[in-house]
């Protein structure tokens, strides 16, 4: 079981650049979050899908795009990067979103837009 | 609105003594509640939840924390503190009524434990 699994690992984009970060699960988990984590902001989300074909907006959706491909992957886009979107990125899934379940994390995507 | 507060950026204790690492929160309705860690350059990892019933509440690597309704805090707790302990600690919060589908993080207190 590699749980959540995130590509790449490290990016660095020129201001306006596009790219796509991949994020796994393989714990047939339904719900599946994207989450930036800032220094002394703990984590904000992004965008989160509650099952399979269906996405929606979190607290900062504003400069990105996600799709929920099928059960297993969630990968959000960077149609434009800014210097502002220069965080670490974390891919997260939950057996179900409006419950108590707990959260499994990938390692996180790095992420530097100069 | 949902909001979970950390006020120690950074605990320190020396090992074998008891730590505490204090969390406070804020919902309209009843709370689900978490303690993650994160270690460097890795993701989040989930440590222990209070859902409903007992106050204190059991999790990974001897790690407890207690539930207190009326001062709307969730504090972690270990008896004895490990030099391995050290790490970044992240309280969460979920409105079971009103939250839906989102989790609030607070900002993480680094915990370190010196031998």
């Amino acid at each position: 079981n590699a749980g959540v699994t995130q590509t790449p690992k490290f990016q660095v984009l020129k201001t306006g650049q596009s790219m796509t970060l991949q994020c796994a699960q393989d714990m047939n988990h339904n719900s599946m979050y994207w989450y930036r984590q800032d220094p002394g902001m703990g984590l904000r989300l992004i965008y989160y899908s509650a099952s399979e074909g269906t996405t929606d907006k979190g607290e900062v959706p504003n400069g990105y795009n996600v799709s929920r491909l099928n059960k297993r992957e969630f990968s959000l886009r960077l149609e434009s990067a800014a210097p502002s979107q220069t965080s670490v990125y974390f891919c997260a899934s939950s057996e179900a979103g409006r419950d108590f379940y707990e959260q499994y994390f990938g390692p996180g995507t790095r992420l530097t837009v100069t | 609105a949902q909001s979970v507060a950390q006020p120690e950026d950074q605990v320190n204790v020396a090992e074998g003594n008891p730590l505490t690492v204090k969390c406070t929160y804020s919902v309209s309705g009843n709370p689900y509640l978490f303690w993650y860690v994160q270690y460097p350059n890795r993701g989040l990892q989930f440590l222990l939840k209070y859902i409903t019933g007992d106050n204190l509440v059991k999790g990974s690597y001897g790690f407890e924390a207690e539930f207190n309704k009326s001062q709307t805090s969730f504090h972690l707790k270990k008896p004895s503190a490990l030099v391995s302990d050290s790490a970044l600690y992240f309280c969460a919060v979920r409105d079971r009524d009103t939250g839906g589908f989102k989790t609030i993080f607070g900002a993480g207190t680094r915990l370190f434990v010196k031998a």
